[in-house]
């Protein structure tokens, strides 16, 4: 079966960093996506990796190891707005078209 | 940037009603529509897959009877929850793929069905 495992929550600080990790097992593996989602929201899209490495966009970087199975999720000077449910979502390759599975989702909680 | 328009946003209704979700793509043809249900706390669990003029195909555990779905054209999916009881509701969310490359799934806004 498909196995994606992220920490159900995590707490930080306004204007501190956090890495939100997620571990993978999943057959016929096409990339990664981190999605933000608000409560009563639809996800928002992060960001992407298919290749090892580091991804930077802004305040938020992605990393992804295939060998190992793990990508995490870097969030700088954190906001106030950022506490949301992170979500990791790894593409499979399915009957010839790509499909999105989604991990538990991490809640992330910022305070003062 | 690209964009997934679904309707209705919220819908409440007695147990029995069958209901219709719309998903679709506003300035892309979407080859492929990808259907998630999200209970609260939890993630988005993938229900089915809409390929553009074939038969959906339906995760493990999914009542393909229940949840119709039908993907007559490259920028129109809909869901169907046939007879829907209490336990049927849900955060009801589409997505949507122009192409078979690995782009960003762009999500709608999500329906959310209330049985009563």
């Amino acid at each position: 079966g498909q196995n994606i495992d992220q920490p159900t929550e995590m707490t930080a600080t306004e204007g501190a960093i956090v890495q939100i990790n997620c571990t993978y097992q999943t057959s016929g593996f096409n990339g990664l996506f981190w999605y933000q989602q608000h409560a009563g929201e639809a996800p928002t899209f992060l960001s992407y990796n298919v290749l090892d490495g580091l991804e930077e966009k802004g305040r938020f970087s992605s990393f992804l190891s295939r060998s190992k199975g793990y990508s995490y999720l870097l969030l700088k000077e954190l906001q106030m707005k950022d506490s949301a449910s992170y979500l990791c979502a790894v593409i499979l390759r399915s009957g010839g078209y790509n499909k999105l599975i989604f991990g538990a989702g991490t809640r992330l909680a910022v305070h003062p | 940037g690209a964009v997934v328009s679904q309707h209705p946003s919220r819908v409440i209704c007695k147990s029995g009603t069958s209901v219709k979700i719309e998903c679709r793509s506003l300035d892309f043809q979407a080859t492929t529509m990808f259907w998630y249900r999200q209970f609260p706390k939890q993630s988005l669990m993938l229900m089915a897959t809409s390929n553009e003029g074939s038969k959906a195909t339906y995760e493990q555990g999914v009542e393909k009877d229940k949840f119709l779905i039908n993907h007559a054209s490259l920028t129109l999916s809909t869901l169907t929850v046939t007879s829907a009881h209490p336990e049927d509701s849900s955060f009801y969310i589409c997505s949507a793929l122009a192409g078979f490359s690995n782009q960003p799934q762009h999500f709608g806004d999500g329906t959310r069905l209330s049985i009563l």
